[in-house]
């Protein structure tokens, strides 16, 4: 079965550094998801991305988020200066169709100290 | 979006068939339902969706009243592999303007 693949499975960074989560997406599939799982808590969405364009974004994806698919393969999450409050598994996901059968990832654990 | 309740939590021994039910009061002529299940550590998996009445895959079963206004997912003869928490959501997933909103879901432990 096709699946989700995302790199690191886990990272510790330092507050105020730039993480980049990087994603490759089941390859017929056009849409593109990011969403995060703090710890003991439920599954939250943050940005969807169609047509190299991001089509929804939740309130948690401020300006310190942007999403990128830098070419026909890979769609990359960047945090620019972490806090100690983005410690959280942040999953992407793809799908054929809009939010229809959403496949996820393993996810990305990242620990900001 | 519609809202949606679920039970926080089911306990179940193996074997027996697992009935998770979800409210969906304020649910629009265009949503649809969904279920995902999630294990630790992991992110959540797509088990079944449906419009209305019933509807069968090689995991679960997910039945749907007339009014639509709650769905029960089925699972038969689960294992302890199926503990894990079970999602219910409800929105216009077609008309592409409606990303998935995860609730906190319901924990279903089983027990052998």
């Amino acid at each position: 079965e096709p699946e989700v693949t995302q790199t690191p499975s886990h990272q510790v960074t330092q507050m105020g550094q730039e993480v980049i989560l990087r994603c490759v997406p089941i390859s017929n599939h056009l849409y593109f998801y990011w969403y995060r799982q703090i710890l003991g808590q439920k599954v939250e969405f943050l940005v969807s991305f169609y047509n190299n364009e991001i089509s929804e974004k939740s309130e948690i994806f401020d300006d310190q988020f942007s999403v990128e698919r830098p070419d026909g393969s890979n769609f990359t999450l960047k945090i620019r200066s972490t806090k100690l409050e983005d410690s959280a598994m942040y999953f992407c996901a793809s799908s054929e169709r809009a939010s229809v059968s959403i496949y996820f990832g393993e996810g990305s654990w990242l620990t900001v100290v | 979006l519609a809202k949606t309740t679920q039970p926080i939590s089911m306990d179940s021994y193996e074997g027996q068939e697992v009935n998770i039910t979800c409210s969906h009061n304020n649910i629009a002529t265009n949503d649809y339902i969904t279920w995902y299940q999630q294990f630790p550590s992991q992110g959540p998996r797509f088990i079944i969706q449906g419009y209305k009445t019933k509807v069968t895959n090689e995991v679960a079963s997910l039945f749907i009243p007339a009014d639509r206004k709650s769905s029960t997912l089925s699972l038969p003869r689960v294992s302890l592999s199926d503990t894990a928490v079970y999602y219910c959501l409800v929105g216009d997933y077609y008309s592409g303007n409606t990303p998935l909103v995860f609730g906190k879901g319901t924990r279903l432990s089983v027990i052998a």
